[in-house]
């Protein structure tokens, strides 16, 4: 089946730097992926909507020039968390799609961001 | 307003038996649902979806059950094994290319 992979898969950072998170499609073309962020005992949040070779779009209340979304190929849709603060700390997963239709998506591994 | 609800934070069962677990939506523009299993520290893998011109899926021991009317859907496991032991998501999409919608989980576990 599909795969997604995310790496790295855990990340500690000291606060004021920034992190880089790749998302990649290992065996299909991903026009469309998505990044989420798992907060303790709550849902997958969608914080954006990457597409290939445009400008990401933010869900409300996600900070666009905090959270930097690159989807430069359609293999590789990349989160940097600029600035880095302990608050960001959290589960960050990311999705893509087959077709660009979101009925079933393939999900990547996580990457769980601690900021110190 | 939260569109897509698990009201069941969590739920144990016996090995051997039937799980079920629960989900409620609020928007009728929903058409696909699906169900993911998480397991600690990693990402949620697809289980099993279903589409709202059908009432029911199976697959191997896990089946949905949709139902359009009251906009709730379930997802029973049988026979539940302590490998189920994960959170569960329920998810809807709205046709087009729009973002799943998942509810807030609900834990399973699976007692030997």
């Amino acid at each position: 089946g599909a795969v997604v992979s995310q790496h790295p898969s855990r990340v500690i950072c000291k606060s004021g730097t920034s992190v880089k998170i790749e998302c990649r499609s290992l065996d299909f073309q991903a026009t469309t992926m998505f990044w989420y962020r798992q907060f303790p005992k709550k849902s997958l949040m969608l914080m954006a909507t990457s597409n290939e070779g445009s400008k990401a779009t933010y869900e409300q209340g996600v900070e666009k020039d905090k959270f930097l979304i690159n989807h430069a190929s359609l293999t590789l849709s990349t989160l940097t968390v600029t600035s880095a603060h302990p608050e960001d700390s959290s589960f960050y997963i990311c999705s893509a799609s087959l077709t660009g239709f979101t009925g079933e998506l393939f999900f990547g591994e996580g990457s769980r961001l601690t900021v110190l | 307003d939260q569109q897509v609800k698990q009201n069941s934070p969590s739920l144990s069962v016996q090995e051997g038996r039937i799980s079920i677990l629960n989900c409620d939506y609020t928007n009728s523009m929903f058409d696909y649902f699906l169900w993911y299993k998480k397991y600690p520290a990693e990402g949620p893998t697809f289980l099993i979806s279903i589409s709202s011109i059908k009432d029911k899926n199976e697959d191997g021991r896990f089946t949905v059950f949709l139902n359009k009317s009251a906009k709730h859907l379930s997802l029973h496991i049988v026979p539940s094994q302590p490998g189920d032991s994960a959170v569960y998501f329920c998810a809807a999409s709205a046709t087009g290319n729009t973002p799943l919608v998942f509810g807030k989980g609900t834990r399973l576990s699976v007692i030997a």
